[in-house]
């Protein structure tokens, strides 16, 4: 199969600090990931393209230095929500592709980021 | 401007019954559409896809269509059950980019 984990599922945090979420495809290397944004009853919003090796490409309208994307490896992306606010509290969600396929997307579980 | 739209209203069906729902494209140009399960608090997983030149497409008791002329794609599960019960999404992918945009998807309930 193809299984992406997230860590962590949830956190909670307080308004101004920094939290890191981390994306891993557990049987396959993915050289992009995406890093999707989810409030309730909405759809999934993709915030930007993680490449291994490069900087993300983000969405218009996502701040580039307010979540910091890291792709080091072929198999581990990381998102950073910095000085957080109660507004960037969402369900954030990543996926990832294998090379050979890339037109099949595997999602991981979804982080649940709660700012007070 | 580019829409995906889905159904907002929660779709309810008695076990057995066959499923419809909808997925209307606006000012796209598809390369291909999928279909995503989403549980609540989860996330999405992939169960279909189907190309532009594809008609219909079938796994199990599901099956896909795709009308390009009437920018929609029909979702059917047949023999549904509650465990059917969940949220699908609608994506397409437009051609030149890796980018999935996703419909807002509608909750389906199936009661036995």
């Amino acid at each position: 199969g193809a299984v992406v984990s997230q860590h962590p599922s949830r956190v909670i945090c307080k308004s101004g600090t920094s939290v890191k979420i981390e994306c891993r495809s557990l049987d396959f290397q993915a050289t992009t990931m995406f890093w999707y944004r989810q409030f309730p009853k909405q759809s999934l919003m993709l915030m930007a393209t993680s490449n291994e090796g490069s900087k993300a490409t983000y969405e218009q309208g996502v701040e580039k230095d307010k979540f910091l994307i890291n792709h080091a490896s072929l198999t581990l992306s990381t998102l950073t929500v910095t000085s957080a606010h109660p507004e960037d509290s969402s369900f954030y969600i990543c996926s990832a592709s294998r090379d050979s396929n890339p037109n099949e997307q595997y999602f991981g579980p979804g982080t649940r980021l709660t700012v007070t | 401007s580019q829409k995906i739209e889905q159904n907002s209203e929660a779709l309810n069906i008695q076990e057995g019954k066959t499923a419809t729902l909808t997925c209307n494209y606006t000012n796209y140009s598809p390369a291909y559409l999928q279909w995503y399960r989403q549980d609540p608090g989860r996330g999405p997983v992939f169960l279909l896809l189907i190309r532009e030149n594809e008609k219909e497409k079938r796994k199990e008791r599901l099956k896909v269509t795709f009308d390009t002329t009437l920018k929609q794609s029909l979702f059917h599960i047949t023999a549904s059950q509650p465990a059917d019960s969940a949220t699908y999404l609608c994506a397409l992918r437009s051609y030149n980019t890796d980018k999935l945009i996703f419909g807002t998807g509608t909750r389906l309930q199936v009661f036995p």
